[in-house]
């Protein structure tokens, strides 16, 4: 079966810190992957979708960045943390035609 | 630009009757629709996916109407039970997987 694995749950960073979040799935090839980020009350934002290895598609400009450097490999980075960047931050793939995204248990994420 | 609207407000609904949650949008032909449930610290989980060439969709409990002429979609919940309170999402998609998410409704089913 196709899971995904998202760690951490939680996450406290003090302001101007790196940060680094790992998504990696299971039971599938070469998926399509995308990192969302969800505010209290409002949509699920995409911020990076990569459709292979090396490949990144960013949807916002902003202090982040992805990688993908295996298959089943995503990876969210920041240099340095903002404020703004406080959130809960969701990995996710697409299922087949009549099946909706798989999404990992995210990370809630805290720049204090 | 594409809008996507879901009442912002909680719904609260007796157990056992039926719980129906309405999300519209705007400046967007939509390939498709899907619902999600989403429970407090979790991720969505898919609950329904229906196309634009269908009208009615449904599983177990769960009923989804599209409407592309009024762009809005119907989410119905028969025999609601306390379990089901969470929050349900509605995402839009095109062609290339690509979604666009309403904020959700926060649906409480009083025993």
């Amino acid at each position: 079966s196709q899971t995904i694995h998202q760690w951490p749950a939680t996450l406290v960073q003090p302001v101007g810190s790196p940060l680094s979040l790992e998504c990696t799935v299971e039971g599938t090839s070469n998926p399509n992957l995308y990192w969302y980020r969800q505010a209290a009350g409002r949509g699920l934002q995409l911020l990076f979708y990569s459709v292979g290895i090396g490949q990144i598609s960013s949807e916002v400009p902003q202090n982040l960045s992805a990688s993908r450097p295996q298959d089943r490999q995503f990876i969210l980075s920041s240099k340095k943390l903002l404020l703004s960047d406080s959130g809960f931050y969701l990995c996710a793939f697409p299922g087949a035609s009549n099946y909706g995204y798989t999404f990992g248990s995210g990370t809630r994420l805290t720049v204090v | 630009s594409q809008k996507i609207e879901q009442n912002s407000e909680a719904l609260n609904i007796q157990e056992g009757k039926t719980a129906t949650l309405t999300c519209n949008y705007t400046n967007y032909s939509p390939a498709y629709l899907q619902w999600y449930r989403q429970d407090p610290g979790r991720g969505p989980v898919f609950l329904l996916l229906i196309r634009e060439n269908e009208k009615e969709k449904r599983k177990e409990r769960l009923k989804v109407t599209f409407d592309t002429t009024l762009k809005q979609s119907l989410f119905h919940i028969t025999a609601s039970q306390p379990a089901d309170s969470a929050t349900y999402l509605c995402a839009l998609g095109d062609s290339n997987y690509q979604l666009i998410w309403g904020a959700g409704t926060k649906l409480i089913i009083k025993p």
